[in-house]
């Protein structure tokens, strides 16, 4: 079965500086990847996604990398924030949209 | 209202009670989707329907029973739950031939089963 793997369960941070999250992933290769951001007592929210055949997506601070090889997608925040703090999920989507999600990186930025 | 949007928020049920949850999306997508989020462990996908037919199960426990009335509206019945079914329960909806299968959440359901 497929498995998915976030780097740390919990990951903090200084204002200004960028965060990176990563998501590996075992078993198939995804037709693309998600990434969302969840608050406490909230539902996950979309971010961003990349699909196989793309190396780097951009959107204002964030970034999402896709590596096939490396079974592997790493998630930046640049000059980040407290309102950043939060729980992000990656999940990886196979052919047919099926879903499967890690169990999540919980990022505090310091102030 | 917009969005996807879940009743109650908070619920507190023993062994031996009924209840049902309800969802509402309001985005005119297709799909929609029961997860349960537990502590430390990652989403995992319950049920999913595709134009009000059940395409998935994911080898849920029966006390779960899910419930597509229109594309609008689903609906979790639950009877003889155990404690460990005590989670987070969302709802998701999605179009599905957005091309990317995007989920959007409802802000879930707090469930404690005593």
């Amino acid at each position: 079965s497929q498995k998915i793997e976030q780097n740390s369960e919990a990951l903090n941070i200084q204002e200004g500086k960028t965060a990176t999250l990563t998501c590996n992933y075992t078993n198939y290769s995804p037709a693309y990847l998600q990434w969302y951001r969840q608050d406490p007592g909230r539902g996950p929210v979309f971010l961003l996604l990349i699909r196989e055949n793309e190396k780097e997506k951009r959107k204002e601070r964030l970034k999402v990398t896709f590596d096939t090889t490396l079974k592997q997608s790493l998630f930046h925040i640049t000059a980040s924030q407290p309102a950043d703090s939060a729980t992000y999920l990656c999940a990886l989507v196979k052919t047919g949209n099926q879903f499967y999600f890690g169990t999540g990186t919980s990022l505090t930025v310091i102030p | 209202e917009t969005g996807v949007t879940q009743t109650p928020r908070h619920l507190v049920m023993g062994m031996t009670n009924k209840k049902s949850l309800k969802c509402e999306q309001h985005l005119g997508h297709n799909a929609m989707y029961w997860y349960k989020q537990s502590a430390k462990k990652p989403l995992e996908l319950m049920f999913v329907y595709n134009f009000k037919e059940q395409t998935e199960n994911n080898s849920v426990p029966s006390r779960f029973s899910p419930e597509c009335p229109n594309s609008s509206h689903l609906f979790l019945h639950l009877h003889t739950l155990q404690p460990e079914d005590s989670a987070l329960y969302l709802c998701a909806s999605s179009q599905e031939d957005s091309g990317d299968g995007t989920q959007y959440f409802g802000p879930g359901t707090r469930l404690l089963v005593l």
